[in-house]
């Protein structure tokens, strides 16, 4: 099946920073998003984004699929930013079941 | 609100029962998607069902079942529930069945605890 990796496992920031979060995957894909999930197990979607950029707010995303990976952009960081990121895509020619890399756990401190 | 309902929030069982998860997708969506977040296994994908048929299976063991019902309404039924079920069950829906099926949408989660 595709490998979904994401880097870094784990960050650190204090409030106001900037930080950037990568996905590499292993095969061509469809579908690319990114989830944020809270303290309370909520998986918030942040971005659809199989190919392309995209921004929302501070939060903003690239997709280059031809190089298979995915980067998330977290501007000006809020201890509300803080949970595990995750990236997941479906594969081109399989079903649409969505594989899920392991995470970044980011910790935003005041 | 991602417009996905999950029922129930937390379930507490006992080894050997057996517990039924419930989801209502989107208003529009046809697919439903059942994923299983465990600490030692990450977020997985156990089964899809699109417009009442069951259209993609992953991991899911022989012990789970799931259908989608005609108003699209799903269930996922857990049964011989061993101490590593314990786990968080997701819920997704999207709006189409197949390759571009489109954005997932996550329900809250069912957080299953067998004691």
């Amino acid at each position: 099946g595709i490998q979904v990796e994401q880097s870094p496992p784990d960050l650190i920031l204090q409030e106001g920073a900037n930080s950037t979060l990568r996905c590499n995957f292993s095969d061509s894909v469809n579908n690319l998003q990114w989830f944020h999930q809270n303290p309370w197990g909520q998986l918030i979607n942040l971005f659809y984004i199989p190919s392309g950029t995209k921004q929302n707010g501070r939060l903003s995303a690239t997709t280059v699929a031809t190089e298979r990976y995915s980067l998330l952009y977290i501007s000006s960081s809020q201890t509300t930013d803080s949970g595990v990121y995750f990236c997941a895509v479906v594969r081109i020619g399989t079903a649409s079941k969505l594989t899920f890399g392991t995470g970044t756990r980011l910790q935003v401190t005041l | 609100d991602s417009g996905v309902t999950q029922t129930p929030k937390h379930l507490i069982t006992a080894t050997g029962q057996r517990v039924t998860l419930r989801c209502s997708p989107r208003s529009g969506d046809l697919s439903v998607y059942w994923y299983q977040q465990s600490l030692d296994q990450g977020l997985q994908f156990l089964i899809q069902y699109y417009n009442g048929e069951e259209r993609a299976k992953g991991n899911i063991l022989e012990r789970f079942s799931a259908q989608q019902f005609p108003d699209l309404h799903s269930e996922l039924n857990l049964s011989s529930l061993e101490l590593g079920d314990s786990a968080l069950y997701f819920c997704a829906s999207s709006p189409r069945g197949r390759q571009g099926a489109g954005e997932q949408y996550f329900g809250p989660g069912t957080r299953l605890t067998v004691t």
